[in-house]
């Protein structure tokens, strides 16, 4: 069964640093998402991603988030200069369409643990 | 202000029983909304959506009900089994955006 896969699956870096974490969604899907979870916290929304732009983004998504369909395969989530409030599990996922009231199931990947020092 | 309340936060059952947890939002307006099971670790993976037209759905051992009048929905799991342990998350889609709003999760623990 296709999945959504997620590297690295832990990113250790010094505040300051810039991270790419990178994910390669389910190949037929034309909807890619950032998602990221504080260790004891729920989920939230970063960044939703479609035809090569954003199509929405949350009040954390600011200007030191960036997101980046490389080529065919890979969707990254850029962060130019850590802060230690970024260490977070990010989770990428996609679904085949998803335009504000479908309905079409979004598929998470495992997540990378930035752990920001 | 969007948001997505579970209860209870946590809750530990023996191997075979049912249980049902509850979530609440206040999500408007509203599209649909999701129950997604988390392991620790790992990423959430989808049991069920429902539109808000949808009052029930299943799927193997899960079943969601949504009350949009009252915006409630219930996640009822029969005949639990080990592997049922995770967090099991309600995610409210708004109309017009993709801005899920994710609860905070219901911990499940079954025990032998």
């Amino acid at each position: 069964e296709p999945e959504v896969t997620q590297t690295p699956s832990h990113q250790v870096t010094q505040m300051g640093q810039e991270v790419i974490l990178r994910c390669v969604p389910i190949s037929n899907h034309l909807y890619f998402y950032w998602y990221r979870q504080i260790l004891g916290q729920k989920v939230e929304f970063l960044v939703s991603f479609y035809n090569n732009e954003i199509s929405e983004k949350s009040e954390i998504f600011d200007d030191q988030f960036s997101v980046e369909r490389p080529d065919g395969s890979n969707f990254t989530l850029k962060i130019r200069s850590t802060k230690l409030e970024d260490s977070a599990m990010y989770f990428c996922a996609s679904s085949a369409r998803d335009r504000g009231g479908g309905t079409d199931t979004q598929y998470f990947g495992p997540g990378t643990r930035l752990t920001v020092l | 202000k969007n948001q997505v309340e579970q209860s209870p936060q946590s809750l530990i059952i023996l191997e075979g029983k049912n249980c049902t947890l509850q979530c609440n939002y206040t999500v408007s307006p509203f599209s649909n909304l999701r129950w997604y099971k988390q392991d620790t670790g790992r990423g959430p993976v989808s049991l069920t959506i429902m539109t808000f037209s949808e009052n029930t759905k299943s799927n193997g051992r899960y079943t969601a009900t949504l009350d949009a009048d009252t915006k409630q929905s219930s996640l009822h799991i029969t005949a639990s089994q080990l592997s049922d342990s995770a967090s099991y998350i309600c995610v409210v889609s708004p109309f017009g955006n993709e801005k899920l709003t994710f609860g905070t999760g219901t911990r499940l623990t079954i025990i032998p």
